[in-house]
């Protein structure tokens, strides 16, 4: 069964500062895709990054960047410069061509001024 | 940009009623998708749907539920017979014709009170 595992349920992070989220996965298959989704108070599902598995470079999206180690099924988020409007949920999410995506269970992710 | 609209944003319904959540997805994507999340909780899959048929369905997707295409725009989320555990997020979600493999693009979500 493929899973997704975020263990870390709460974190914080001071303004400016820079935070890693963890998230591991389990999978057989050697082809997918894996992505971090922010939910604000608002619950839209909003994507921040995506990481095709076939790509060794990590991807980067502005201060938002990961960490993929496919051989430990690791795909962390660093979020660099942190910023009051990143406070919000972080959920890590997977696919394997199966037309589904699983999601971790979230970090939540607070930001202090 | 292109988005997927969801109506409507909150429904409050009684026990043993039946919903209808519409969504709009983005007009050249071709697979579709419905999610819930209960409060709290995290995202979980419901079902799938590409050329007009379920892809695959969560064991969650059962026969009270039901999705369609009606007119080639919406996709809608048929629930039968609202139970209080149906209280929840839904959300719809579409991607490109590359279908699993790419990103899929949610909706605001509708909330959904079952009273």
């Amino acid at each position: 069964a493929q899973t997704v595992t975020q263990s870390q349920p709460e974190m914080s992070v001071q303004e400016a500062e820079t935070v890693t989220l963890s998230c591991t996965y389990d999978t057989s298959e050697n082809n997918y895709y894996l992505f971090w989704y922010k939910q604000p108070p608002s619950r839209q599902m909003i994507l921040v990054i995506r990481q095709e598995a076939y790509k060794q470079q990590n991807a980067t999206e502005n201060r938002f960047s990961v960490n993929f180690q496919k051989a430990a099924k690791s795909f962390s988020l660093k979020i660099s410069d942190s910023q009051l409007g990143d406070t919000a949920m972080y959920f890590c999410a997977f696919t394997a061509g199966t037309y589904k995506y699983i999601f971790g269970t979230g970090t939540r992710l607070k930001v202090l001024a | 940009e292109p988005e997927v609209t969801q109506t409507p944003s909150h429904q409050v319904t009684q026990m043993g009623q039946e919903v209808i959540l519409r969504c709009v997805p983005i007009s050249n994507h071709l697979y579709f998708y419905w999610y819930r999340q209960i409060l709290g909780q995290k995202v979980e899959f419901l079902v799938s749907f590409y050329n007009n048929e379920i892809s695959e369905k969560s064991e969650i997707f059962d026969d009270q539920f039901s999705v369609e295409r009606p007119d080639g725009s919406n996709f809608t989320l048929k629930i039968r017979s609202t139970k209080l555990e149906d209280s929840a997020m839904y959300f719809c979600a579409s991607s490109e014709p590359q279908g699993g493999l790419g990103e899929a693009f949610f909706g605001q979500g509708t909330r959904l009170t079952v009273v």
